[in-house]
Order: structure tokens, then sequence, then C-alpha cells
């Protein structure tokens, strides 16, 4: 398995304005990911992180709202860029690991709300 | 579209008895599943993987997959009060994406 943190765990912002929330695992991983959960909901993946390159943006999330950097391979940050109340949601980063890294182990999450 | 299907719940069962948790899937692809546990207000916990056709224990806990059916389910034996969550079942896809359902919620009565 792999320990992962995030920060920050919470937080309260005013639409319009951005947060970017940090992720850090213990070790050296080649995959990370970025989901969202939005409140009673499932995990939805927002895109992948990758090393050295542009992260891959699944349908319906777009680079410009969802910013993401992974400039190593034990850490990476997602932006969520001029929040609207409908970004309330927890935002999770998670790691692959394995010989597929194809085990995914969950950071603690981010709780945000716009208000 | 590829889809994960879960019945929400609530799975209420007594403690002390089996928790049955069923999973089906779309994408015929698929190889790897996954069973998460979410407590309320918490992040996804990993408690089973699988990768074929059959049983695996771990524990209180038994996977059982059936790629010919695109079904797999998560039994949970002597349930306790602690078992009380939400359980998700995840799909790797053959773009090796994890692809959630919905999530069971399950209550165990003391």
């Amino acid at each position: 398995s792999a320990v992962i943190s995030q920060k920050p765990s919470r937080d309260i912002c005013q639409r319009g304005t951005s947060l970017t929330i940090q992720c850090q695992v213990d070790s050296q991983v080649t995959m990370m990911f970025w989901y969202r959960q939005q409140p009673g909901q499932s995990l939805t993946l927002i895109a992948t992180a990758n090393q050295g390159s542009e992260a891959t943006y699944e349908s319906g999330f777009v680079i410009d709202k969802f910013p993401i950097s992974r400039p190593n391979l034990t850490f990476s940050t997602l932006t969520v860029s001029n929040m609207s109340p409908e970004d309330s949601s927890i935002y999770l980063c998670s790691v692959g690991v394995g010989g597929n890294a194809d085990t995914q182990y969950f950071g603690p999450g981010t709780r945000l709300t716009v208000l | 579209q590829k889809e994960v299907e879960q019945n929400s719940g609530p799975l209420s069962v007594p403690e002390g008895a089996i928790a049955s948790l069923n999973c089906t899937y779309s994408d015929r692809g698929s190889q790897s599943f996954f069973w998460y546990r979410q407590y309320s207000g918490k992040s996804p916990e990993l408690i089973m993987s699988i990768y074929s056709n059959g049983d695996k224990e771990d524990g209180r806990f038994t996977a059982q997959l059936n790629k010919a059916s695109q079904y797999v389910s998560l039994l949970i034996r002597d349930s306790q009060p602690s078992d009380s969550a939400t359980y998700l079942c995840a799909v790797m896809d053959s773009s090796y994406k994890l692809i959630f359902g919905s999530g069971t919620r399950l209550l165990v009565r003391p």
C-alpha cells in the first residue's frame, strides 16, 4: 500500500476564486489520479496525472477548469478554478500500485464548499 | 458507456449474519475487480481485490467473481456493527481506468 496525504483537508471558498489541492505520497508511484465525489454520489475520475507530461482528462473535465501538475513521482496538485457552488464536492487523489499499477489507494480527501 | 451497477440499499442485516453485496459490470474486457469500504465522511478503503473467476477469502470477507455473467459479489461473514458503511464496487476497464458503482449502504443491527 501507500501512505497518501492531502492538503487542505477542507476549505470554504467564495465563488470565482481558485483552490489548489496538494497530494503527497510516501513512495514513488507511476500513476496518480484525481477524483471527485459529489454529495451522496460515487467517485468520478477527473484526470490521470502524468509525470513529465500533461494530465489526461476524462470526458466533461477540462484543463482550464481543473489544471493539474505532476512535478515528480511523489507529488501532484489539482486546482479548481473559477469556482461555483456546483464545484462543492470531495476531491480525492489516488495512487496506483502493483505490477500493473491497477490497485488504487486513496488519500483522505479534500472537502470543498463553495459559497 | 461503461457501467458498474450496485443496489443502493440500505441492506440491513442483524449482527452475526452474512451480508451479501452484489455488483454487475458492462465491460467484458475488464480484468481487475475491487471492493472498497467507505465510512461516512471518510475516503474509500480497499478491502478486497479479485482477478480470477471463483472465490477469494480474506478473514471475514469473501469476494466472488463470475466473468461470464459479469458479476462480482462480496460476502461479509459474522457481520459487526463496525461493518456498517457504504461498499463500493470498482472495475478496471480495458483502458486501465477504475469505474465505480454507486455503492451499497450496509447497516448491521446490534
